[in-house]
């Protein structure tokens, strides 16, 4: 079965702090995708970043950067310098190859970043 | 190039009624995805249509369904709708061919139960 798991429900912190969001997820298979996506209030999904099963090289986005560990099957992703715009719920997903092309979504983490 | 759209934006109904929604998929992608989203259940997969056919399908009662027309607009149908069925459904078109497949989502229906 596959699995993903997004410990921290809600995290808020102050402008300017850095902050890590967690995600675990379980997958037998060895060809998948993994997913962040970014929710704001107006409810639409944005995506910020895939990682194939394959590319474990981290990533750097501005302020965004992303850690996967295939080892401990993790993908978190880390906000440096956090402004009050990247307030949002945080989904991380896993997408397979095989099979059903269906993501398979955390339960998500409400950001809150305070002024 | 247009984005997915979804329609409409915001739905009320009452316990019984039924109701339909539509995603209009990016201009050459084949395949389309339902996804609800409740605060209790978070996220999950409904079903995905590809050249008219259903292709993959969540765990989700008889009481939803969908289709999907030629010209890869899908509908999803809810009958009589309970009070566990307010949510927000995402769509999602891909080209649906093998391999990986970008998913792109709709803004999102809102659907309130009263």
């Amino acid at each position: 079965a596959q699995k993903v798991t997004q410990a921290q429900t809600e995290i808020s912190v102050v402008e300017k702090e850095d902050v890590t969001l967690d995600c675990v997820y379980e997958t037998r298979d060895t060809t998948y995708y993994l997913f962040w996506y970014k929710q704001p209030p107006s409810g639409e999904l944005v995506f910020l970043i895939r990682r194939n099963s394959f590319d474990e090289q981290n990533e750097i986005s501005g302020r965004y950067s992303w850690n996967f560990q295939k080892s401990t099957s993790s993908f978190n992703f880390t906000i440096t310098a956090s402004q009050v715009v990247d307030s949002a719920v945080y989904f991380c997903a896993l997408l397979l190859i095989q099979g059903a092309q269906k993501l398979v979504f955390g339960q998500g983490t409400r950001l809150t970043i305070n002024p | 190039k247009a984005g997915v759209t979804q329609t409409p934006r915001y739905l009320i109904k009452t316990r019984g009624q039924q109701v339909t929604l539509s995603c209009s998929p990016i201009s050459g992608h084949r395949s389309v995805s339902w996804y609800q989203q409740t605060p209790g259940q978070g996220l999950q997969f409904l079903f995905e249509y590809f050249s008219e056919t259903q292709r993959n399908k969540g765990n989700f009662p008889g009481r939803f369904s969908g289709r999907q027309f030629s010209n890869s607009r899908s509908e999803m149908n809810v009958s009589t709708l309970e009070l566990g069925d307010s949510a927000l459904y995402l769509c999602a078109s891909s080209r649906g061919t093998s391999g990986y497949n970008e998913q792109f989502f709709g803004p999102g229906t809102r659907l309130t139960v009263l």
